[in-house]
């Protein structure tokens, strides 16, 4: 079936680089993407969204990145931060029954 | 704004016993509330919709009658596992919309579940 997935299941960064994230997805149809951060023990917490009629939306240290022509969702978090550790899902919804249908999620360390 | 709550964080039950999940929203009215499970080192698997004053929709594969979900109120859904079982035990998440119109959707801190 239709799914979101994510190129990379871990990702380690030095602190004060920048993170960036992929996501991609196989259902043309979404249109509504979000990107949530989830610690350990934690719900999910919304970062940032976007919709396909845009290409690029930017939030606090963070930016979405939307390429529909090959169906890929990016997340750049600028300058990262220790507290930046966490598991990140994209997720689509799909319009139809309004659920959101997340990707397997990537962890981000922060190396020292 | 926007605050979903989930009580209890972490509850230890018995095999076979019943164990019951709440979600709350504290800011807000939520007409559609949302039931996810989360397997350790996987993502959110969408176990059903809760609509207020109605029946939830539930995914394929969820077995309604094992998972009982009751939206009673604008600001209030269970999640009742029965005759839990160890392979129930999980990390259980609502989420609500803010408004119905809304696409967006606010989750909760979740519920670990343990079944000895």
């Amino acid at each position: 079936g239709e799914s979101v997935g994510l190129h990379l299941p871990t990702l380690s960064v030095q602190e004060g680089d920048n993170s960036i994230i992929n996501c991609a997805y196989s259902n043309s149809a979404s249109d509504y993407f979000i990107w949530y951060k989830q610690e350990s023990g934690k719900g999910p917490q919304f970062i940032i969204d976007i919709r396909s009629n845009m290409d690029k939306r930017q939030g606090q240290r963070v930016t979405v990145l939307l390429n529909k022509t090959v169906k890929h969702l990016s997340l750049q978090i600028a300058a990262t931060q220790p507290g930046d550790s966490a598991v990140y899902f994209c997720a689509e919804i799909d319009q139809g029954a309004q659920k959101l249908v997340f990707g397997q999620g990537t962890r981000l360390t922060i190396n020292p | 704004g926007a605050v979903v709550s989930q009580h209890p964080s972490r509850v230890i039950c018995k095999s076979g016993t019943s164990v019951k999940i709440e979600c709350r929203s504290l800011d807000f009215q939520a007409t559609t509330m949302f039931w996810y499970r989360q397997f350790p080192k996987q993502s959110l698997m969408l176990m059903a919709t809760s609509n207020e004053g109605s029946k939830a929709t539930y995914e394929q594969g969820v077995e309604k009658d094992k998972f009982l979900i009751n939206h009673a109120s604008l600001t209030l859904s269970t999640l009742t596992v029965t005759s839990a079982h160890p392979e129930d035990s999980s990390f259980y998440i609502c989420s609500a919309r803010v408004r119905a119109s809304a696409v967006g959707q606010y989750f909760g801190p979740g519920t670990r579940l343990t079944v000895t």
